[in-house]
């Protein structure tokens, strides 16, 4: 079961570029590399997902390096609307989103005006 | 409007008393699961259901009694709870083709518990 580490807090401030960098040293083969962003009382939201590389959609990009041990969300122009809980997850999608899809504790991002 | 909808948004409840949650996921989707999340704790899975069948038991208590009666609908019963089981209980839903995911988790707005 891959174990990721990210950071529990950062702070940001309006329309700067915000990082978020997560460790997986131990990702398997099959894994792919799962972000979520869960606003207070509400369910998580699926933000992106890639398996190496680079991934962009509307929301963000992702970055993965090529021996995949880590990974970084990138969400540019940052606005109050994003302080959120940002969930970094390894997991063997499409295979299971069961017991070996783990969330985290995540990295509460807070943008301040 | 995520798609999955869950009723009640809030419980207050006693450890006598016996409730019900419920999640529709209107996706067209056959995977279903409960999740729990505790003030300042991760989400934990608690059951997954896959074509209406329960593939998934997390050790959960008996007090937590899950019921999906199709691919749409998810039940949680509960019964004699104790304080520690407040916590926000999410439901979610993904389409699985066999075996495999074909799509991301999608959650519903949660539950809120209460168990006084």
């Amino acid at each position: 079961l891959a174990k990721t580490t990210q950071p529990i807090s950062m702070d940001s401030y309006e329309g700067q570029e915000v990082n978020i960098t997560c460790s997986h040293n131990n990702i398997a083969t099959n894994d792919y590399i799962t972000w979520y962003q869960q606003f207070p009382s509400q369910g998580p939201r699926f933000i992106i997902q890639g398996y190496k590389t680079k991934v962009t959609n509307e929301v963000a990009s992702l970055f993965i390096p090529a021996d995949r041990k880590s990974s970084t969300l990138s969400l540019p122009r940052v606005s109050l609307s994003d302080t959120a809980v940002y969930y970094c997850l390894v997991g063997d999608i499409p295979g299971n989103y069961g017991q070996n899809f783990v969330f985290g504790p995540g990295t509460r991002l807070s943008v301040l005006p | 409007e995520t798609g999955v909808t869950q009723t009640p948004r809030h419980l207050v409840m006693g450890m006598t008393n016996k409730k019900s949650l419920k999640c529709e996921q209107h996706l067209g989707h056959n995977a279903m699961y409960w999740y729990k999340q505790s003030a300042k704790k991760p989400l934990e899975l608690m059951f997954v259901y896959n074509f209406k069948e329960q593939t998934e038991n997390n050790s959960v208590p008996s007090r937590f009694s899950p019921e999906c009666p199709n691919s749409s609908h998810l039940f949680l019963h509960l019964h004699t709870l104790q304080p520690e089981d407040s916590a926000l209980y999410l439901c979610a839903s993904s389409q699985k083709d066999g075996t495999e995911n074909t799509g991301e988790l999608f959650f519903g707005e949660g539950s809120r518990l209460t168990v006084l």
